[in-house]
């Protein structure tokens, strides 16, 4: 099994609707992020969690909010999807040094 | 002005070739990591710099800290090489990445 694993891998959804993205992790990390990738551009930083009881907003927070289930848990919601969050989402874990990335998940909202 | 800059932005190289990618950032940080996306998307680690020169097998890293900059480097390049590489700075406090938008690499056989 991979270390940080993303499900689903890809997702086509409607505008409006609600979804969740889910991370998991066996790194044992205490650190985790969701970063938003779009074509062309650096990858960007959307929340991060650096203990169960620990949430920050990052960048680009706005539609978008989260929940740490357990230090191996992650998840990333939309409550209401729009278009123009289509881009390709990371989760990612780290000790503080060395990262780890999940293969990600394709995200279209039409 | 960003950050953390590549360049160049695409690159295409013959099989063979040797290849250098630069990465120039503007804050301080405490570390510098070299990432690698390929064509499926999943983001893996090559390279975590503080100082100095790594190398992995056809792969070198460098860093000059007081340049505020590092370049990755391929030797006799291959088309398994074709990817994305991404620069990333870590910050001071250790506890964020700042991304470069990532140059695109295709190796021609």
């Amino acid at each position: 099994d991979a270390d940080v694993t993303q499900t689903p891998r890809n997702r086509i959804t409607k505008t409006g609707k609600r979804i969740m993205l889910e991370c998991s992790q066996t790194k044992g990390h205490d650190r985790m992020y969701w970063y938003r990738q779009d074509p062309g551009l650096g990858l960007q930083l959307i929340y991060y969690s650096f203990d169960v009881k620990d949430i920050n907003k990052g960048e680009i927070s706005d539609g978008y909010s989260v929940s740490r289930q357990a230090q191996a848990k992650f998840s990333l919601s939309l409550e209401s999807a729009i278009p123009n969050q289509t881009a390709l989402y990371f989760c990612a874990t780290s000790d503080g040094i060395g990262y780890t990335f999940g293969s990600g998940t394709r995200l279209t909202v039409v | 002005k960003n950050e953390v800059e590549q360049s160049p932005q695409n690159l295409t190289a013959q099989e063979g070739e040797f290849i250098t990618i630069n990465c120039s950032y503007s804050v301080g940080i405490s570390a510098l990591h070299w990432l690698q996306q390929h064509p499926g998307g999943g983001i893996v680690s090559l390279f975590m710099l503080s100082s100095g020169k790594k190398k992995h097998g056809r792969l070198i890293a460098t860093i000059n800290i007081q340049e505020k900059h590092s370049s990755l480097h391929i030797t006799a390049s291959h088309p398994r090489d074709s990817a994305v590489y991404i620069c990333a700075v870590r910050n001071n406090a250790g506890n964020m990445l700042t991304f470069g938008g990532g140059t695109r690499l295709m190796v021609k056989p």
